[in-house]
């Protein structure tokens, strides 16, 4: 089945770093991608998304690139903030596996923490 | 723009109690989905409702029920609370492959 693989955190970063969550996916058709984030006691927001090959998502500074050949749609962002600490979901909707609305399967969160 | 409401915020059970769980969102999705998020899990998906009348099980379905009561409202329903369904429990609905759109989610402690 579908499935989402994520880098283990929690990171740590200082002020200003740059930010690279891996996200890589398994599908069997043509997946939609998506990052949500999840700030503490809140549910989850989309931050960004992708629906086809090589389609860059952005928000808020933060980007990722829908990479076919390597099954990836990693996050990055060139300089964080402390307001960024969050936790990071990478999701994929693949709606080529039936005709109805599929639900996003998600990876296990990235917790990010950025330090002053 | 209230999007996704779910009620109630948190909750306290006793091991055996029963409750509901209420969802109702106002964007005039046709998908609506229950999730619950454990430490270090993820969100796991409970049951799922594709369209107005039907449900489907997710990946951890055992120990829940859900009604799709129209369709802005879906319910889920713990007949016999236990420990191990401590959790944070999200409403999240969409249209078809999209993005969904979550409640605040519920609290859930069983003791």
């Amino acid at each position: 089945g579908d499935s989402v693989t994520q880098m283990e955190g929690p990171v740590t970063l200082s002020e200003e770093a740059f930010l690279t969550i891996n996200c890589t996916y398994t599908a069997t058709g043509y997946p939609s991608l998506f990052w949500y984030v999840q700030y503490p006691g809140e549910g989850l927001q989309l931050l960004l998304k992708a629906t086809k090959a090589d389609d860059k998502g952005s928000n808020k500074g933060f980007e990722a690139t829908y990479r076919k050949e390597t099954t990836s749609f990693h996050l990055e962002k060139g300089s964080v903030q402390v307001s960024d600490s969050a936790v990071y979901f990478c999701a994929l909707s693949d709606a080529s596996r039936n005709s109805g609305n599929t639900p996003l399967v998600f990876g296990k969160g990235t917790r990010l923490s950025v330090i002053a | 723009n209230a999007g996704v409401t779910q009620t109630p915020k948190f909750q306290v059970l006793k091991t055996g109690q029963s409750m509901t769980l209420q969802c109702a969102q106002d964007m005039n999705h046709n998908s609506m989905y229950w999730y619950r998020q454990d430490p270090g899990m993820g969100l796991r998906l409970i049951y799922y409702s594709a369209s107005e009348g039907t449900t489907d099980k997710g990946e951890v379905p055992n120990g829940y029920n859900v009604s799709r009561l129209n369709k802005r409202e879906f319910s889920l329903r713990l007949e016999s609370a236990a420990p191990s369904q401590t959790s944070v429990y999200f409403c999240a609905s969409s249209n078809w492959n999209t993005e969904a759109f979550f409640g605040q989610g519920t609290r859930l402690t069983v003791v």
